[in-house]
């Protein structure tokens, strides 16, 4: 099966300063990767995705990037705030399946100073 | 547009009583995904249905757990006997139909379960 492994395991950053969190899998069939933020007492909330045809990806502050031949992909955050404050998880599809069976990194806690 | 409901929120349970954790996913969609997280954790994949359906549960444990998605009503997730290991936070996500499955998962708040 897949197996995601996610650094750092904490980031602690000045507001306004970049953020970037990193991942790699080991399933060379995974075909999408989606990273989800979660605050406290709630539920994972998708704020970015990519597909494995494409090699970078951005909205607005956030940015994602994948490297295919290296397996690994990384989440960027520019012009931190704090309310980007949270939990944010990398997670990958399992590859061979046609359905969406999602194998989760341990997790970043990201703490952005003012 | 609702999204994925979750209920309760909160459950405690005593060890040996069941726990009953609904999920309503986002209209639309169709196919569920019930995940566990441990404290300070990642989320962990347990089953993954379909309407009547049990695609794949091979990240459910084979004794005390068990899963339905009805034609009508919620997604119910099912523990027989808890025990205190069960104390989690379980999350259910849905997503729409698509041809290779790979389709964004949405998450609802979860069910924090305690067992006493």
């Amino acid at each position: 099966g897949e197996n995601v492994e996610q650094h750092p395991s904490t980031l602690s950053v000045q507001e306004g300063d970049s953020a970037v969190i990193k991942c790699t899998y080991s399933d060379s069939a995974s075909n999408y990767f989606p990273w989800y933020k979660q605050e406290l007492g709630k539920g994972p909330q998708l704020i970015i995705d990519i597909r494995s045809n494409v090699g970078e990806k951005k909205d607005q502050r956030i940015a994602v990037t994948l490297n295919k031949t290296a397996k690994h992909f990384s989440l960027h955050i520019t012009e931190t705030q704090p309310e980007d404050s949270a939990v944010y998880f990398c997670a990958a599809f399992e590859g061979g399946t046609s359905y969406g069976k999602l194998t989760f990194g341990q997790g970043t806690i990201l703490t952005v100073h003012p | 547009n609702a999204g994925v409901m979750q209920n309760p929120r909160h459950l405690v349970r005593r060890r040996g009583q069941e726990a009953r954790l609904r999920c309503s996913p986002m209209k639309g969609h169709s196919h569920v995904y019930w995940y566990r997280q441990l404290p300070e954790e990642g989320l962990k994949f347990m089953v993954y249905l379909q309407k009547e359906n049990i695609i794949d549960e091979s990240g459910m444990p084979k004794e005390r757990f068990s899963a339905e998605f009805p034609k009508e009503g919620p997604s119910i997730l099912r523990i027989q006997q808890v025990v205190r290991g069960d104390s989690a936070a379980y999350f259910c996500a849905s997503s729409p139909p698509g041809r290779w499955g790979n389709q964004p998962q949405h998450f609802g708040d979860g069910t924090r379960l305690s067992i006493l």
